[in-house]
Parts: C-alpha cells; structure tokens; sequence
C-alpha cells in the first residue's frame, strides 16, 4: 500500500524559532510536492521537488528531497505568525494523474 | 474571475435531497479535479477529467456522479448522500498529467453538510 506520512501532525511554535517538518513516502516516486492550507481556505502549491537532492526554497521555508531515504524536509527558519496554516506533501501514485497525500502538519506559529 | 472557482461555497442537504457543486477553472487547463478533504484524513481523490474524458475514478460511491461538459467546467452530483459525505470538496485543475510534475491549482471547496 503506497503510505505518505507526516510528522509531526501538529505543532506549536514560537515566533523566530526554526523547526522541520518531515514527510516520509514508501514508493519510489522521485517528484514531490508540498502544499499549504489557510484555515477556511483551499490548498496552496509551495514547492515541486523534481528530482533526488532537489532542494528549493521561498522566504523562510526550504524543502528538500532524499529519494534514497523516501524523506523530503520543509525547513522553516525565524518563523512568522503568517506561516500558521497546514502544510501537506504528496507524491505520485499509481497513475498518471494522481498523488497520495500526507494527512498534514498543522502548524500554529505564536507571536 | 480567476484561477479555480467553485459554488456553491457552503451546502447543507437531507439525505433524500439531490445538489449539484460546481467547478470552474479558468486556467486553460486540460485536467480538472475532484477531491474529499474530510477532518483529519489525507484528501482522497474521488475523480479525474483530462480532456473532458474521465480518467480516474476511484471507487467512489455511485450516490456521487460527475460531470464534465467541457475543459472549463466540472460538476459533482449529490444524490441520497449519507452523513458521513459530509466533508469539504475540493476542485482542482492542472495543464496535464501530475506525473510529469504539474502543479495542480485548487478552488476554495465546498462545505458539505448531510443531515
């Protein structure tokens, strides 16, 4: 069974702190994606990793791509109270048009 | 209007009752989307269109139907739903196939709630 899983599911943070979300995946998918989601609001594309070692980054947040180890990281440095929201990575699934999503990390960032 | 747009925004329906949710991209897309974001569970692709042909349908409860006129629209039909279908659909849209690394763009969904 093809699993995408997030750790941690939930997380609260200080402001100027830095913290990593991880997203491990058991297939042998070499692109990921991440996602973010505002309350009340629809998902967001951040990042499209395309290939092993990929790293790409935009503002405070950095993810990256192991496919060796199935593991891709968004980094996020001196978080804001503005980076609160769910963040969600999927990879490719059995078809062409279909990824199998990560139950999402919810971050609350204090200020 | 722009992007994904979906309607209606908030939708709450008897389980005898038959709605329709409503897709629109605006986008130039080839692929259109539907998904089930439910509390606490990752999103569950219910169906996919890739020039107005479905290409996925993953196993879906025939109480769900879509449809999918042309490129631009996409249409899911509720009918004898059960308190469980109540979720949030999500519409999404991409220019081709995921596996050759597309981004997919999302609409705001539609809250669904079966009494």
């Amino acid at each position: 069974e093809l699993k995408v899983e997030q750790n941690p599911l939930f997380l609260s943070m200080q402001e100027g702190k830095n913290y990593t979300i991880y997203c491990n995946y058991s297939t042998t998918s070499d692109r990921l994606y991440w996602y973010r989601q505002d309350p009340g609001k629809s998902l967001e594309s951040l990042f499209v990793l395309l290939s092993n070692g990929a790293v790409k980054q935009e503002g405070r947040l950095m993810a990256s791509l192991d496919t060796k180890a199935r593991l891709s990281t968004l980094h996020i440095t001196a978080a804001v109270h503005d980076l609160s929201a769910t963040y969600f990575c999927a990879v490719e699934g059995d078809s062409n048009y279909q990824l199998i999503w990560g139950a999402g990390t919810k971050l609350i960032i204090k200020p | 209007e722009t992007g994904v747009t979906q309607t209606p925004r908030h939708l709450v329906m008897g389980m005898t009752n038959k709605k329709s949710l409503k897709c629109e991209q605006h986008l130039g897309h080839n692929a259109m989307y539907w998904y089930k974001q439910s509390a606490k569970k990752p999103l569950e692709l219910m169906f996919v269109y890739s020039l107005e042909e479905r290409v996925e349908n993953n196993s879906v409860p025939s109480r769900f139907s879509p449809e999918c006129p042309n490129s631009s629209h996409l249409f899911l039909h509720l009918h004898t739903l059960q308190p469980e279908d109540s979720a949030l659909y999500l519409c999404a849209s991409s220019q081709g196939q995921l596996i050759a690394g597309e981004t997919q763009y999302f609409g705001p969904g539609t809250r669904l709630l079966v009494l």
